[in-house]
């Protein structure tokens, strides 16, 4: 079954800690997304990759970094310059960086920073 | 970036009753489009419907139909004949000429038997 995949669902680290988000995607997409969502509300763009090897700053970018090494593959690091960053994080795919092609989503990443 | 309001944070609805869901969107964009997405307790975004400024006609997707008034900047989510499955968070989400999505604050909605 093609789809997105996001480990693990849920991940707990110390404050201070870098620690980085998987998402792999098999549905042959070319343009990947990572979302925030805080309780109560609707989603953030923090990056997204219309292609291999290029990237783009969402509105949150600040403290996080991602990757796109290979095509079925967006990591999202969350580095210890982001403040608040207990949140869930969604991956999203979609076959083209035009807006009007669904998105498909992942499953998500419970992240919880002590 | 857009303003996107749903102005019903919690929504109740008898199982087999349609249920309208608001969006209102604020935008001067002449292109542009929305999409609804459902977000169950388990986390994920399912996508439902989506309808572009340039059609014609409101979308519809199963028991999902659109209403779509572009001259009140609108686009509310119609679901026909309830289930107690529908019970989820129901965000809009448009795009503009940023061309991402921008999403509201969601509706929860309750499908009571």
């Amino acid at each position: 079954d093609g789809g997105i995949t996001q480990s693990p669902k849920y991940l707990f680290r110390k404050e201070g800690q870098n620690v980085t988000l998987s998402c792999e995607q098999n549905l042959n997409h070319d343009a990947m997304y990572w979302y925030r969502q805080d309780p109560g509300q609707g989603l953030r763009l923090i990056y997204y990759s219309q292609i291999v090897n290029d990237f783009q700053k969402g509105d949150i970018a600040e403290g996080y970094s991602v990757s796109r090494e290979k095509k079925e593959s967006f990591p999202l690091t969350v580095t210890s310059a982001q403040k608040n960053p207990t949140a869930f994080y969604l991956c999203a795919s979609s076959i083209a960086r035009d807006p009007s092609y669904e998105q498909y989503f992942g499953p998500g990443t419970r992240l919880t920073v002590t | 970036a857009q303003k996107i309001t749903q102005t019903q944070p919690g929504m109740f609805v008898q199982e087999k009753e349609a249920v309208t869901l608001d969006c209102t969107y604020d935008t001067s964009d002449q292109s542009y489009g929305l999409f609804w997405y459902k977000q169950p307790s388990s986390g994920e975004m399912i996508f439902l419907i989506y309808q572009g400024s340039y059609d014609e006609q409101n979308a519809t997707e199963g028991r999902y139909s659109l209403n779509f008034q572009k001259a009140r900047k609108s686009a509310n989510l119609v679901i026909s004949a309830s289930q107690l499955g529908d019970s989820a968070m129901y965000f809009c989400a448009p795009w503009g000429s940023a061309r991402q999505l921008t999403f509201g604050s969601g509706t929860q909605l309750t499908v009571l038997p």
